[in-house]
């Protein structure tokens, strides 16, 4: 039982560049979370899949689409990167406990932009 | 826009003492509250959970939860260096499980 898992670990891309950041989870999750961390703050969910087939936007959705492939995978996609999409991304997913969730997380991708 | 805000830090507390981490949020909806703990080029790892007004213990952790005045806390007794490390204040409403964040405050523990 892996958790969660993020590919790559490291990637640095030029500005315009495209790349897919995949996630998966072995845990049988219905939802699955994609954030940013920037330095000195807190996360910010860009966009979220509650289902199998369903997605949308977080609070930070500009200059990203998503695919949920499946149950397991959750991925992000960066179309034309910019240096302000410079930042560690992290997948997570939800287990409910009762009638409430808990979220965790993957190990992150650390992303530059130049 | 709904907030959670967290005094950034750094708190530094000796080693032994009691470290008290506070919280508070923006939006009356929210039902459930996660303290996570972050050391530097890490994931965040989930600690603490609280649902309802009242203290909860796990270990030498306590949560605690006052709904009337939008505000979490966390309490680390017997402080260790190794609890050195980032918390994050995490408030969810509704049936989504979407998260929001506090901007974390860090805790430094000095032998």
């Amino acid at each position: 039982n892996a958790g969660v898992t993020q590919t790559p670990k490291f990637q640095v891309l030029k500005t315009g560049q495209s790349m897919t950041l995949q996630c998966a989870q072995d845990m049988n999750h219905n939802s699955m979370y994609w954030y940013r961390q920037d330095p000195g703050m807190g996360l910010r969910l860009i966009y979220y899949s509650a289902s199998e087939g369903t997605t949308d936007k977080g609070e930070v959705p500009n200059g990203y689409n998503v695919s949920r492939l499946n149950k397991r995978e959750f991925s992000l996609r960066l179309e034309s990167a910019a240096p302000s999409q410079t930042s560690v991304y992290f997948c997570a997913s939800n287990v409910a406990t009762g009638d409430f969730y808990e979220q965790y997380f993957g190990p992150g991708t650390r992303l530059t932009v130049t | 826009q709904k907030e959670v805000e967290q005094n950034s830090g750094p708190l530094s507390v000796p080693e032994g003492a009691i470290a008290s981490l506070n919280c508070t949020y923006s939006d009356r909806g929210s039902q459930s509250f996660f303290w996570y703990r972050q050391y530097s080029g890490k994931s965040p790892e989930l600690i603490m959970s609280i649902y309802s007004n009242g203290d909860k213990e796990d270990g030498r952790f306590t949560a605690q939860l006052n709904k009337a005045s939008q505000y979490v806390s966390l309490l680390i007794r017997d402080s260790q260096p190794s609890d050195s490390a980032t918390y994050l204040c995490a408030v969810s409403s509704g049936n989504t499980g979407k998260l929001i964040f506090g901007q974390g405050t860090t805790l430094q523990v000095k032998p």
